[in-house]
């Protein structure tokens, strides 16, 4: 069955500009989950969604948003774009929450702020 | 606050050789410990999951241990093959329900 897909794969933006990035979880998975990958602050965490609803953020700024549709699809929003936010971005996702739940990642949108 | 540490930052072994990735962490309250392998430009792929009652797990050629009390895992790789050439990291569930994980270690296997 399909993977975890993400797009676009690749974009360049200007600073000040926004961003929304879509994730398309593996068909029957209910929880998403987005990172952000950069290699000087590693992977950290943005944000999970279960059932349409924000579970868990992590300790990024507001301007960093992202929201789950009813088939489980995800977008995620970057407003005001930094030329820190250049970034791989990944989504991931699984079949429910909790610890037992192994979770597959997307190849990543690839952000390039200018 | 959580961290996770992986030791060593890069790694280079000629094909065959049996190894071990090592991945430490600061606060024992974790639910799970994940190890992934990353390949250039591309996403995750999880390779083992140890729930925070485990000790280990095996799959194929890798196993991973989990020692809770000392905050310590190792990924033990036998027999490496050129396509084990990868960034393996790290992530524990911590306490609020987040991954963290940490910076990786870059395997290099010489055919």
């Amino acid at each position: 069955k399909a993977g975890v897909t993400q797009t676009p794969r690749y974009l360049i933006k200007t600073r000040g500009q926004q961003v929304t990035l879509s994730c398309s979880p593996i068909s029957g998975h209910r929880s998403v989950s987005w990172y952000q990958q950069t290699p000087g602050q590693g992977l950290q965490f943005l944000f999970e969604y279960f059932s349409e609803t924000q579970r868990n953020k992590g300790n990024f700024p507001g301007r960093f948003s992202g929201r789950q549709f009813s088939n489980s699809r995800s977008e995620m929003n970057v407003s005001t774009l930094e030329l820190g936010d250049s970034a791989l971005y990944l989504c991931a996702s699984s079949l429910a929450v909790g610890p037992g739940n192994t979770i597959y990642f997307g190849e990543g949108s690839w952000l390039t702020v200018v | 606050k959580q961290e996770v540490t992986q030791i060593p930052a890069a790694l280079s072994v000629p094909e065959g050789e049996n190894l071990v990735l090592n991945c430490s962490f600061t606060d024992s309250a974790i639910y799970n410990l994940q190890w992934f392998r990353q390949d250039p430009g591309k996403g995750l792929t999880s390779l083992l999951l140890i729930q925070s009652s485990q000790r280990e797990q095996t799959s194929g050629r890798l196993n991973a241990s989990l020692d809770k009390s000392s905050g310590r895992s190792t990924l033990y790789i036998a027999a490496s093959q050129p396509g084990d050439s990868a960034t393996y990291l790290c992530a524990v569930l911590d306490s609020n329900y987040q991954l963290i994980w940490g910076a990786g270690t870059k395997l290099i296997i010489k055919p």
